[in-house]
């Protein structure tokens, strides 16, 4: 398995601009997880879906950050408008829960959003 | 609430040196914690995890109920041990899955 993938890697856009990040799961996990991580606030939790439905939406910081998962193997988080307080490295990350399963999370490789 | 916090964002060290980065949480239930590890161009992943009560890459780290603590411990620092380190929480009761991240401690080794 390629683990978690994440599109794309870098994204410069102005001021204003939809963003809209991607993100493909380890198959069979059934957790997805939607992080931002700045130097000032660190490693924030935004969103979390389980199989498929979202389950704790708290940490979006507005109502222009909006996250799907229309399917087990694919989610969206889309920024619209995007600001410039927007930037930062988004990661994903996937977990398994089921019997035996450790509770760890899987990242991937992020990616980093420059708003303009 | 679930918390934790990593005092320092940046720690430098001697090689051969002893190394500990510190992690205090706090909750109200049952914790489980983990080390993840951010290597320069590498994904974020899992280093320890308390449960497992293992050694990982020389690093040990021991949950301390009475202090609330996790710290990240290893005896004498390698320079591919630099990296950021993120300690983090989840309840053993209730959402298990949910992990809450401190803010970090970049951790640099120096020759």
């Amino acid at each position: 398995d390629a683990g978690v993938i994440q599109s794309p890697r870098h994204e410069v856009t102005e001021m204003g601009q939809e963003v809209t990040l991607r993100c493909k799961p380890i198959s069979g996990h059934d957790y997805l997880f939607w992080y931002r991580q700045t130097m000032m606030r660190g490693l924030e939790l935004l969103i979390y879906f389980n199989n498929n439905v979202p389950i704790d939406d708290s940490g979006m910081p507005e109502d222009r950050f909006s996250a799907k998962m229309p399917n087990a193997s694919f989610s969206t988080l889309k920024i619209q408008p995007s600001e410039p307080r927007d930037s930062a490295v988004y990661f994903c990350a996937s977990s398994f829960r089921g019997i035996g399963a450790k509770n760890i999370q899987y990242f991937g490789a992020g990616t980093r959003l420059s708003v303009l | 609430a679930q918390r934790v916090t990593q005092p320092e964002k940046l720690l430098s060290v001697f090689k051969g040196a002893p190394v500990e980065l510190k992690c205090n949480y706090s909750y109200s239930g049952s914790p489980e914690l983990f080390w993840y590890v951010q290597y320069s161009r590498q994904r974020l992943q899992l280093l320890l995890r308390h449960i497992s009560r293992e050694s990982i890459k020389g690093f040990t780290a021991d949950l301390n109920k009475g202090e609330t603590s996790f710290h990240l411990k290893k005896p004498f620092a390698q320079e591919e041990d630099s990296a950021m380190y993120y300690c983090a929480l989840s309840g053993l009761s209730g959402c298990r899955e949910k992990l809450t991240f401190g803010t970090g401690t970049r951790l640099t080794i120096i020759p």
